[in-house]
């Protein structure tokens, strides 16, 4: 096991089109979070999974954006509609049982770029 | 809510000492972390001290906690340039989920 994967590293794309990206966590951790970063800015968290539930979530999070761990494994977020604002790096990041306890395992991120 | 403080950049010379300074304002917080972040990287784990204790040491990385002031510091001895990076200072509040981060402090080590 590698740690935390992300796909794609980079995505570039229009104002108001879709985008999806994938976050593999570490296999035995069954917690999985989902955070954003903007330049010059801390990691602002989204929304947080226990195995396939999806049990919190930020005011960030508005309802252009959705996020999925169907099987409780690796997790999607979409944003519909992008907008120029939605430009930033996207965290995944993983944990075990004992949650921040000993904090996360971070992905390398999905840097998102709206033209 | 939750605010961490830090400075944003931080200089020092090759072989010197830098510390990092960070303030937090949840008192709750059972665990505060440093993460170090390198250009179009991630985040990488450094170290996170329990907040029943004062002090960390883990090779050249000392964190000193002092919950009474909600300070919270990261000495690195012997400074390389490869620690050059940026620094992020988290708190996690008793019962939550996520962690809140600071703004980050930009660390450049001149060789």
């Amino acid at each position: 096991d590698t740690g935390v994967s992300q796909d794609p590293r980079h995505k570039i794309t229009k104002r108001g089109q879709n985008v999806t990206f994938r976050c593999d966590p570490i296999s035995e951790h069954n917690r999985l979070y989902w955070y954003r970063q903007t330049l010059g800015q801390g990691p602002e968290f989204l929304t947080y999974f226990q195995n396939e539930a999806q049990l919190e979530k930020s005011r960030l999070l508005s309802d252009r954006f959705s996020a999925e761990r169907p099987k409780g494994s690796f997790s999607t977020l979409e944003i519909q509609r992008t907008e120029q604002g939605d430009s930033a790096m996207y965290l995944c990041a993983s944990s075990g049982d004992r949650g921040p306890s000993y904090g996360y395992t971070f992905g390398s991120g999905t840097r998102l770029t709206v033209v | 809510g939750e605010d961490v403080e830090q400075s944003l950049f931080l200089s020092v010379r090759e072989g010197d000492s830098s510390v990092i300074n960070c303030t937090y304002t949840d008192s709750s917080s059972t665990y505060l972390y440093w993460y170090k972040q390198e250009p179009g990287a991630g985040l990488q784990l450094l170290t996170y001290i329990f907040s029943n204790m004062d002090m960390k040491q883990d090779q050249r990385l000392t964190v000193l906690l002092n919950k009474k002031d909600k300070h919270l510091s990261l000495r690195i001895a012997d400074t390389q340039t490869g620690d050059s990076a940026i620094y992020f200072c988290a708190e996690s509040p008793s019962g939550a989920n996520n962690l809140f981060f600071g703004t980050g402090t930009r660390l450049t080590v001149i060789p």
